[in-house]
């Protein structure tokens, strides 16, 4: 199965600062089938970005993916206070499908 | 737009069959979409369960294969979980999915359903 690692596990930044989350496959992830989620304490994952770049229906441009093969990167342009949340990426190209352990994207 | 909700007990004893429906509103559960099972122990990450899509064909992780199933019913627009021999380890919220149209990525999440298992 393919691992994912995310890096870092907590990332302390102030609202208006832009956030770069990084996602690490030990394999080539197949046709870049890497999703990004969002999570709320107590709510269910929200779908950020899939394909590697592509953006979830309803979701604003300061989010944003990119990244292939192995390493992909989620970047938030412009922190809110609402941003703040846990980031998993997620690859469905292999089965099983995986997730990465999560950063926390934390108010510093 | 489409709504996912989960149900089932929310306590379950060790040993026994953890079994829990996904009912579906809102969309077709006949055509396009993979409808999947994640979950998520207190505290802690996601783990992909299984999937099937509308014809049937089912998907697994190999992890929990041997004590999963995963159906559909599209004329109750439901699909549901059954897993066997339970312990403390699979206590955790349990989210039921709608992937994007022909793609296997969960897009749509019910608002999840805690498990406990214990005696």
């Amino acid at each position: 199965e393919i691992v994912l690692t995310q890096s870092p596990g907590t990332l302390s930044l102030s609202p208006g600062e832009r956030a770069t989350l990084s996602c690490r496959a030990s394999q080539s992830v197949s046709s870049n089938f890497l999703a990004w989620y969002q999570q709320k304490p107590g709510q269910a994952p929200r779908l950020l970005i899939y394909g590697a770049s592509s953006r979830a229906t309803g979701i604003p441009d300061k989010f944003s993916g990119s990244g292939s093969g192995t390493d992909f990167t989620l970047t938030i342009s412009r922190l809110e206070p609402e941003d703040f949340a846990v980031y998993y990426c997620h690859q469905y190209g292999s089965s099983p499908q995986t997730f990465g352990q999560g950063t926390k994207l934390e108010i510093k | 737009q489409v709504q996912l909700q989960e149900s089932g007990p929310g306590l379950v004893k060790p040993s026994e069959t953890l079994s829990l429906t996904c009912t579906v509103s809102g969309s077709s559960i006949s055509s396009g979409y993979y409808w999947g099972w994640i979950r998520q122990p207190p505290g802690k990450g996601l783990e992909w369960i299984a999937s099937i899509y509308h014809s049937g064909i089912t998907y697994y992780n190999p992890s929990l294969k041997s004590r999963v199933t995963i159906s559909i019913d599209t004329s109750k627009k439901q699909f549901s979980l059954n897993l066997r021999s339970v312990t403390a380890a699979d206590t955790a919220v349990f989210y039921c999915t709608r992937s994007l149209f022909s793609s296997d990525c969960p897009y749509n999440w019910g608002q999840g359903t805690l498990v406990t298992v214990s005696s």
